[in-house]
């Protein structure tokens, strides 16, 4: 059973437009959560991260919402630019258990971004 | 510069060989990870260890093997008991604190010829 959930496999966006990548949990233990950004071939990189106690986390053009009561949080990247057409997946972990036992990710959103 | 460097890059084995992959980091994390990824999926945890000498199982562990005898180094061997090897494996590592996530290698693709 999957517990970390990106259920669009891609998402196509014009250059300049706001990307909105969505992910759904269903473990109410977990409380970190991460997006990385992976290019093919290329090992994933991390873009940003938000725990629990928060609702928002802003680092540049990228923030990260998150619902807890939803148990949703959703990647925003304003504006999109071509560089940012790559796979982004979704994470979460469980700091309450050390965190450091492994990340869980969802099977990733390829985001395309058009001219 | 400091990172964590996967080899090879690509590699090849025949059934019924067993098969290690290097992972090696310098970045003095305590922990070290190992994913799979196949196509459609998300990655999924093989093998971590959060100190030398201990490593613990993941979610997919059946038919792989790993060992931690230095902080810097943490192997995996595919054996011949893995029924699919051939897909795209990741190292990963990380500091006690996980806000700055985990720092990945760039991956070895290995197919079973």
């Amino acid at each position: 059973d999957q517990q970390v959930k990106q259920n669009s496999p891609s998402l196509s966006v014009q250059e300049g437009r706001i990307s909105i990548l969505n992910c759904d949990y269903t473990n109410s233990m977990f409380d970190y959560f991460l997006w990385y950004k992976k290019y093919p071939a290329e090992g994933p990189t991390f873009l940003i991260s938000i725990s629990s106690i928060k609702d928002k986390n802003e680092d540049g053009r990228f923030t990260v919402f998150l619902n807890k009561s939803a148990k949703h949080l959703s990647l925003h990247i304003v504006p999109s630019q071509p560089g940012d057409s790559a796979v982004y997946f979704c994470a979460a972990s469980s700091l309450g258990g050390g965190g450091a036992d492994g990340l869980t990710f969802g099977k990733g959103t390829h985001l395309i971004i058009q001219p | 510069d400091g990172g964590i460097t996967q080899s090879p890059k690509y590699l090849f084995r025949k059934e019924g060989q067993n098969v290690t992959l290097s992972c090696e980091q310098n970045l003095n994390h305590d922990a070290m990870y190992w994913y799979r990824q196949d196509p459609g999926q998300g990655l999924r945890l093989i093998y971590y260890s959060q100190i030398v000498n201990d490593f613990q199982k993941g979610d997919i562990a059946e038919g792989y093997s790993v060992s931690r005898e230095k902080k810097e180094s943490f192997p995996l061997t595919v054996t011949s008991a893995q029924k699919n090897p051939t897909a795209f494996y990741l190292c990963a590592s990380s500091t006690n604190n996980p806000w700055y996530g985990y720092t990945f290698g760039s991956g070895t693709r290995l197919t079973v010829v």
